[in-house]
């Protein structure tokens, strides 16, 4: 199973938006709507953000949402803030059946 | 407090093998899908095992099918990873997660990990 493809890196400056794609294939991405998003700060564990393409987990902020279009997964963050500089990773359900973390990306708030 | 704590990690040999518990409390381990999961230095997650609620079934990353084994001892509220034939590129943190009812629910509950390094 090949990881998800994601952008290495994205950057905005504070209280831009910004989006991260997440792309696979028809077996995974394309074919479920489980499509889940982890952030993960350094020397952290992930912490999960986003499941089910687009829902948010209680005390998660409203700045973060999904969304998915065929084999192509998405993750905006609104208002960026420098706490949201982190490294973003999708994951999402396949029909091996498996699971599959995307390649990761580093945001920047420049 | 929900929480997840790995151990069992360590310095091995290649081709050697190693058990990783990862203890839960906080919620009755019984009730939900488990997951390995882990991330070499300086690199990426990658998926690497799960097992259902009462342990009967188990799906592997390719990788690791037929080298890896998933248990768990509900009864200890306990999760398990076996691993034999290890290689260099086994090399990683691993962290155990909890999932849900389904294989395919998110996992929202992580571990801290523990490192796994195999070098001779």
């Amino acid at each position: 199973q090949s990881a998800l493809t994601q952008p290495a890196s994205v950057s905005g400056s504070p209280g831009q938006s910004i989006t991260i794609s997440c792309t696979g294939t028809s077996s995974d991405v394309g074919g479920y709507n489980y499509v889940s998003w982890y952030q993960q700060h350094p020397g952290k564990a992930p912490k999960l953000i986003i499941y089910a393409v687009s829902n948010r987990p209680s005390g998660v902020s409203n700045r973060f949402s999904g969304s998915k279009s065929g084999n192509t997964a998405s993750l905006t963050i609104s208002g960026l803030q420098a706490e949201d500089e982190a490294e973003y990773y999708c994951n999402s359900y396949t029909s091996s059946p498996s699971s599959v973390f995307g390649t990761g990306t580093k945001v920047t708030v420049l | 407090e929900v929480q997840l704590v790995e151990s069992g990690g360590g310095l091995i040999h290649p081709g050697g093998s190693l058990r990783l518990s990862c203890a839960a409390s906080g919620f009755t381990l019984r009730s939900y899908w488990m997951h390995w999961v882990r991330q070499a230095p300086g690199k990426g997650l990658v998926w690497v095992s799960r097992a259902n609620s009462g342990g009967s079934d188990t799906h592997y990353e390719d990788s690791v099918k037929g080298r890896f084994t998933i248990s768990r001892d509900n009864d200890k509220n306990m999760l398990y990873l076996q691993m034999h034939s290890l290689r260099a590129e086994d090399t990683a943190l691993y962290y155990c997660a909890r999932g849900d009812n389904y294989a395919w629910d998110p996992l929202d509950v992580w571990g801290q990990g523990t490192t796994v390094t195999v070098s001779s």
